[in-house]
This record gives structure tokens, C-alpha cells and sequence, in this order.
């Protein structure tokens, strides 16, 4: 079984430029996730998606990032503009559902890791 | 509320000793604790999760301690392997939504 695919496994901008990531989750997974993980923190999440509406994105510092998930498959986040301060590892994850027990259960990708400079 | 507490932040064991890690919440909505591993470069790993209708679930070497009155929970390794040195974290979620991690451990074990 493949697992989460992201893409760029790195990325360099400079602030105020854009920068977009894209995730493929795990073949028949509903749920998709995108974190920030700041280097020495847990990971911190930005939004869920279920299929491909969005869940959960109280989190999501909606003045500068987007996210989509058009047909409920793969997904992207972008961060328009970029500060000093999203210099971080976005990590996409996914899982099968929202209806309890190891449905549950996240499987993460290899994360994108941003720097700002 | 929405935090999960996790300590200590590094852990030093020598090989075959046991390995705790601890943390805590105070949301008491929080129906899923899952605890990840994570190497360098990689993104984290499931290992082992539990609800809390349970005190304690083992998976192998790897046993979460659940205590829903203290609103505490642990992860303890047992027979710790330096394959084991990583960073750990624990989790919480509420009905599969509103997953909020804790700050980390680095366990690093001696060989």
C-alpha cells in the first residue's frame, strides 16, 4: 500500500513570495490533514478536510494560507505571502473516517520542510 | 483547554531499561490518544492509541497507561533498543477532530 505523497520534499523562499505544496493521500482514505510542525514543537493542526469539505480550520491563519481538496483526493496549501515566521515542516496526513476506533488513525507523509529567509 | 502537556522533554535510558513519558489535558471531551514516533527527516508514525473506556492497552514492547480521573496518560517502552531513540509525541483528539499534540520527547537510548 503507497503511502502519503507531498510534494516539494523542500522548498526556499523569500518572505512575501508564495509558495504552494501538494499532498496525495493514502487510495480511499476520507480524511486529509495538513499540519505545521516548527522545528523542536509537535506538529500543530491547520486544517481537515473530510472528502472534500473542510472539517476544521479554526486554526488556519486564513489571511495568508489556503487550502483545497477539489475532488476529495489529493490536496494543496499555499501560503500567500510567506513570513520569516512559516519556516516550518508542513506535514499532510490522512485516514480512513471519522466514525471512531482505527478509523482514526493518522498516516503521515514525509512532510515539505520551508524556509522563509 | 485545547492543550495537551508532555514531560519530561528528554529522556536518557540505557538499552533494556523502560522508557515513560507522560502527559496530560484538561479538555475532557478528548475521546482518542493516540502516541506517534518520529525520526529525523520523517513524519510521525502511529504506534499505539486508546480510548478512554480502557486503563491500559499493550502493543508489544509498547504499553499506554490511561488514568481518565487524573485526565493523564503514558506511554512506557519496555526492554528499550536504541532503535528506539526518537522523538515522541502524544495526542489527543475529540471525536476525530481537533487533534492537538503535545510539545515532545527525545528519548535517546544508550547502548
Amino acid at each position: 500500500e503507497a503511502g502519503v505523497a507531498q510534494s516539494p520534499r523542500y522548498k526556499i523562499i523569500e518572505k512575501r513570495q508564495s509558495v504552494a505544496f501538494w499532498c496525495n493521500p493514502i487510495s480511499g482514505h476520507a480524511t486529509l490533514y495538513w499540519y505545521q510542525q516548527i522545528l523542536g514543537q509537535g506538529p500543530k493542526l491547520l486544517i481537515q478536510f473530510q472528502n472534500n469539505g473542510v472539517v476544521d480550520d479554526s486554526q488556519l491563519p486564513k489571511d495568508r494560507f489556503s487550502a483545497e481538496r477539489l475532488k476529495g483526493v489529493d490536496s494543496t496549501l499555499k501560503i500567500q505571502p510567506a513570513k520569516l515566521e512559516d519556516s516550518a515542516v508542513y506535514l499532510c496526513a490522512s485516514s480512513l473516517g471519522q466514525t471512531g476506533g482505527s478509523l482514526y488513525e493518522q498516516y503521515f507523509g514525509p512532510g515539505t520542510r520551508l524556509t522563509v529567509t | 483547554q485545547q492543550q495537551v502537556k508532555q514531560s519530561p522533554q528528554s529522556l536518557i535510558v540505557q538499552k533494556g531499561g523502560i522508557s515513560i513519558i507522560n502527559c496530560a489535558y484538561e479538555n475532557t471531551a478528548f475521546d482518542y490518544f493516540p502516541w506517534y514516533q518520529q525520526f529525523p527527516g520523517k513524519g510521525p508514525a502511529l504506534l499505539i492509541a486508546i480510548r478512554p473506556d480502557v486503563s491500559e492497552k499493550k502493543e508489544g514492547r509498547f504499553t499506554i497507561s490511561f488514568n481518565k480521573s487524573a485526565k493523564q496518560f503514558s506511554l512506557h517502552i519496555m526492554d528499550s533498543q536504541p532503535g528506539d531513540s526518537a522523538t515522541y509525541f502524544c495526542a489527543a483528539s475529540e471525536w476525530g477532530q481537533n487533534f492537538v499534540f503535545g510539545p515532545g520527547t527525545r528519548l535517546s537510548v544508550l547502548p
